[in-house]
């Protein structure tokens, strides 16, 4: 069965440093998100992203987040300039809205550790 | 405002007892409730969504309107339901948008 990937397992950046965190989406998959979990807090959505724009972002993503969709399979996101609290595990997810549905299929996480 | 609680973090029960997860939720339009698990070391996964009402694993919820709420309910606990179990809403008519995430309840099922 397909299943959203995501690398690395976990990243450990010092304060001030650029990361990306990289997704492969489920193939065909056309709707692609973003969340996050900071220890012991809840799942927060950040940005989704169709037809190759954002089509919806929170608060969190500010000017110090980016998104992109390089090529047919990645999807990644930046952050710029990484900060103590962006410390969190990173959840993508895809969906396809061909599926009545809509089922968003989430990924194993990326846990970022800031430091 | 749009939030999802889950007012208990852990829920622990023995085998063969019921369980009951509380969910409550506030949407200003008409949502689309889910439930997702979480079992150990293992991904997010969508356990079951409102409008199917199916029951999956022996697990089903109902989504009562008036009381706002989309508790989880199972008759007889296993220890193989031992997981994170998160309560998470949408837009109904926004299909490709966000999930709204509860804080999670840790269910450990006793043997």
């Amino acid at each position: 069965e397909p299943e959203v990937t995501q690398t690395p397992s976990h990243q450990v950046t010092q304060m001030g440093q650029e990361v990306i965190l990289r997704c492969v989406p489920i193939s065909n998959h056309l709707y692609f998100y973003w969340y996050r979990q900071i220890l012991g807090q809840k799942v927060e959505f950040l940005v989704s992203f169709y037809n190759n724009e954002i089509s919806e972002k929170s608060e969190i993503f500010d000017d110090q987040f980016s998104v992109e969709r390089p090529d047919g399979s990645n999807f990644t996101l930046k952050i710029r300039s990484t900060k103590l609290e962006d410390s969190a595990m990173y959840f993508c997810a895809s969906s396809d809205p061909r599926q009545r549905t809509y089922e968003q299929y989430f990924g194993p996480g990326t846990r970022l550790t800031v430091t | 405002a749009q939030r999802v609680t889950q007012p208990e973090k852990l829920l622990s029960v023995f085998k063969g007892a019921p369980v009951e997860l509380k969910c409550n939720y506030s949407y200003s339009g008409s949502p689309e409730l889910f439930w997702y698990v979480q079992y150990s070391r293992q991904r997010l996964q969508l356990l079951l969504r409102h409008i199917s009402r199916e029951s999956i694993k022996g697990f089903t919820a109902d989504l009562n309107k008036g009381e706002t709420s989309f508790h989880l309910k199972k008759p007889f606990a296993q220890e193989e339901d031992s997981a994170m179990y998160y309560c998470a809403l949408r837009g109904i008519y926004n299909q490709g948008g966000k999930l709204i995430f509860g804080q999670g309840t840790e269910l450990s099922v006793k043997p």
